[in-house]
């Protein structure tokens, strides 16, 4: 999606933290979307989080939000071999978006030993 | 509930025969949205339903296509005349009204030989 940009590759050891990061250039969306992607799949809703928050975690998943830069991040904690997968940054267009969701192209994280 | 369905989940067709693919989203879900995911790209949005009203439609989505939510439920995308740009996994999303998550099917992944 020309809207949201991601880096398009993470190689991570088992049990360190993975830290993804997402570029958006809509200011007025509402919400942001961490979505994953195992090969052959559908995408698997992660997360997610409104603009005016800063912070949200979830057990192993928090994610940051800084509406002035429009950066978005996802970091997983403990990172296990089956994270392994493409992680994809989304965003909610503003109002008249009908819900529609601009991806990135995704980021493929790697978990090795 | 067992989540957004597509069928078939692959078709393999030549160019020039024309396609159908249906997904059944989750019950209760009166928003369903198609998507089309080219290799190693995000999602892009094709076309939205609220119930039976077809209410947003991408430039994607040329004169070929045509999307269909006869009675609210299910729907279907067809794609005539096929064209070999047209290979790609097709996806469809659900989400209840006054929820902004939309949640994935597994896809039907379309090879236009």
């Amino acid at each position: 999606g020309e809207d949201v940009e991601q880096s398009l590759f993470l190689s991570v050891r088992e049990g360190d933290s993975s830290v993804i990061n997402c570029t958006y250039t809509d200011s007025s969306s509402t919400y942001l979307y961490w979505y994953k992607q195992e090969p052959g799949a559908g995408l698997q809703l992660l997360t997610y989080i409104f603009s005016n928050m800063d912070m949200k975690q979830d057990q192993r998943l928090t994610v940051l939000l800084n509406k002035k830069d429009k950066h978005l991040s996802l970091r997983i904690a403990d990172t296990q071999t089956g994270d392994s997968a493409i992680y994809f940054c989304a965003e909610k267009k503003g109002p008249g978006g009908y819900n529609k969701l601009i991806f990135g192209a995704g980021t493929r994280l790697a978990v090795h030993p | 509930d067992t989540g957004v369905s597509q069928d078939p989940r692959h078709k393999i067709t030549k160019r020039g025969q024309n396609v159908t693919f249906r997904c059944d989203p989750i019950s209760e879900h009166n928003r369903l949205y198609w998507y089309r995911q080219t290799l190693g790209q995000g999602p892009e949005f094709l076309t939205y339903f609220q119930n039976e009203a077809q209410l947003e439609k991408s430039r994607l989505l040329s004169d070929r296509f045509s999307a269909e939510r006869p009675k609210g439920s299910f729907s279907t995308l067809e794609i005539q005349r096929t064209e070999q740009g047209d290979s790609a996994m097709y996806l469809c999303a659900s989400s209840p009204e006054g929820v902004d998550t939309q949640y994935f099917g597994p896809g039907t992944r379309l090879t236009v030989l």
